[in-house]
């Protein structure tokens, strides 16, 4: 595997779901995003984790919920989703401190909440 | 607080046609800029960015962009469309002089290039 993965790349839950994504980066870099894509409206930062800490929080509703167990895996754990949720939720990585530090994204998920 | 801004939702051209894509920016310090591009169900390639070096930055697919600190912009072009190059195009700002939660990039609202034949 290159580049950043994520799985599952479709997902369909219901509101009582508790469901999660994975994000796996393999090119050693120790910053991790997450984004969310929702039509009609721009790309949303939601969690950035640096060297595996989280720094940001962007006002997400707690019913999302990430884990960054080291350094090349990100989740995004969800739960009690709404259907104002559905979107395509998007995973990528830098490295800090290089100079034009450049964020490599993954092919994303796309959750149907229903 | 840095923003992007692009316009133009929709832009249509003729296969050979140039490809303008444009993009102003706020930020108050130097920042640095992107350009990605979106295929559909597929995330988000680097097309090319902009670091304080050259201010005309080439990039991959013949694209290119050029930075003019007086009017705020990083315009995307390419001479000669291709229907390959059909899909969404994002514009981002970093500040590079930031904390690291907050050089994560702010985004323009994309827009959406069709080529016609």
């Amino acid at each position: 595997e290159t580049g950043v993965t994520q799985t599952p790349r479709h997902l369909v839950m219901g509101m009582t779901n508790k469901k999660s994504l994975k994000c796996e980066q393999h090119l050693g870099h120790n910053a991790m995003y997450w984004y969310k894509q929702s039509a009609k409206k721009p790309l949303e930062l939601m969690f950035v984790y640096s060297l595996e800490e989280r720094v940001e929080n962007n006002s997400v509703p707690s019913r999302f919920s990430p884990e960054c167990p080291n350094s090349s895996h990100l989740f995004l754990h969800l739960h009690t989703l709404q259907p104002e949720d559905s979107a395509l939720y998007l995973c990528a990585s830098s490295q800090l401190g290089t100079f034009g530090e450049t964020q490599y994204f993954g092919p994303g998920t796309r959750l149907l909440v229903l | 607080a840095q923003s992007v801004t692009q316009l133009g939702s929709h832009v249509s051209v003729s296969e050979g046609a140039l490809v303008l894509l444009r993009c102003n920016y706020s930020s108050s310090v130097p920042p640095y800029l992107f350009w990605y591009v979106q295929y559909p169900n597929q995330g988000l390639q680097l097309l090319l960015k902009y670091t304080s070096a050259a201010t005309l930055v080439k990039g991959i697919n013949g694209f290119e962009a050029e930075f003019k600190k007086s009017e705020t912009s990083f315009h995307l072009t390419k001479p000669s469309a291709h229907m390959s190059d059909a899909a969404e195009y994002f514009c981002a700002v970093s500040d590079r002089g930031a904390d690291t939660g907050r050089r994560a990039l702010t985004f323009g609202s994309g827009t959406r290039l069709q080529v016609q034949p």
